[in-house]
């Protein structure tokens, strides 16, 4: 069972439209982490947040986490094709015993010229 | 940007070999991880650390052993790779107070 729930697993779209892509959980979080993760890479963290109800701004991505800390949305507008990647949640809590956070298994974006 | 770094990136070995995934971090991060990715599979944590001569392991059981002798190296070992090894290994450190994660950028080891 998946701590954290990403979807949709999959999205495609064309260059130009917005997005929103989610990041559910039934546990709370004393912080969520997105990054974007491609190809043969290694994922790069995009933003943390802390605060419930915390809105942040990264140009085009409006990350949003959830009043009780248990979710998280990520919102791309007018995506772009080197917007495609796989993009994961993390969830951080002080709880875990033998790690800080837990990872989603990801929103896979591909975004068409 | 993080300065984490992985060496081999990439690597192609016969089963039955011995093999050392480098990892170095130059942030003085106390916390530091390695987690193991199939191709288009989510992460999942093999080893970690909270500091010098303390390793752990994680959620995904695994045939490979760590150590931690400085804070900013943690090597991965593999005393006899099978070809079930293949897959993406990714580094990750993290410091003190903080649970966000920087990742390297992972080597590819693929076992014939």
């Amino acid at each position: 069972t998946q701590l954290l729930e990403q979807s949709p697993q999959f999205l495609s779209i064309q260059e130009g439209e917005n997005l929103t892509v989610y990041c559910n959980s039934s546990s709370v979080f004393s912080s969520l982490q997105w990054y974007r993760q491609e190809p043969g890479e290694g994922p790069v963290l995009l933003v943390t947040v802390v605060t419930g109800g915390e809105v942040k701004k990264l140009k085009r991505l409006t990350f949003q986490f959830g009043d009780a800390r248990k979710d998280s949305s990520l919102h791309i507008t007018a995506a772009q094709p080197g917007d495609t990647g796989l993009y994961l949640c993390a969830g951080g809590s002080p709880r875990y015993n033998n790690n800080d956070m837990r990872f989603g298994a990801g929103t896979r974006l591909t975004v068409k010229p | 940007e993080a300065d984490i770094y992985q060496t081999p990136r990439y690597l192609v070995i016969g089963t039955g070999k011995k093999i050392t995934l480098e990892c170095s971090q130059t942030m003085g991060h106390d916390k530091m991880y390695w987690y193991q990715q199939d191709p288009g599979m989510e992460l999942h944590l093999i080893h970690y650390s909270y500091g010098v001569n303390s390793t752990e392991k994680g959620d995904l059981s695994s045939e490979s052993t760590v150590s931690r002798i400085r804070t900013e190296h943690f090597p991965l070992t593999l005393e006899s790779a099978r070809p079930s090894h293949t897959s993406q290994y990714l580094c990750a450190s993290g410091g003190a107070g903080t649970e966000t994660q920087y990742f390297g950028p992972g080597t590819r080891l693929l076992v014939l």
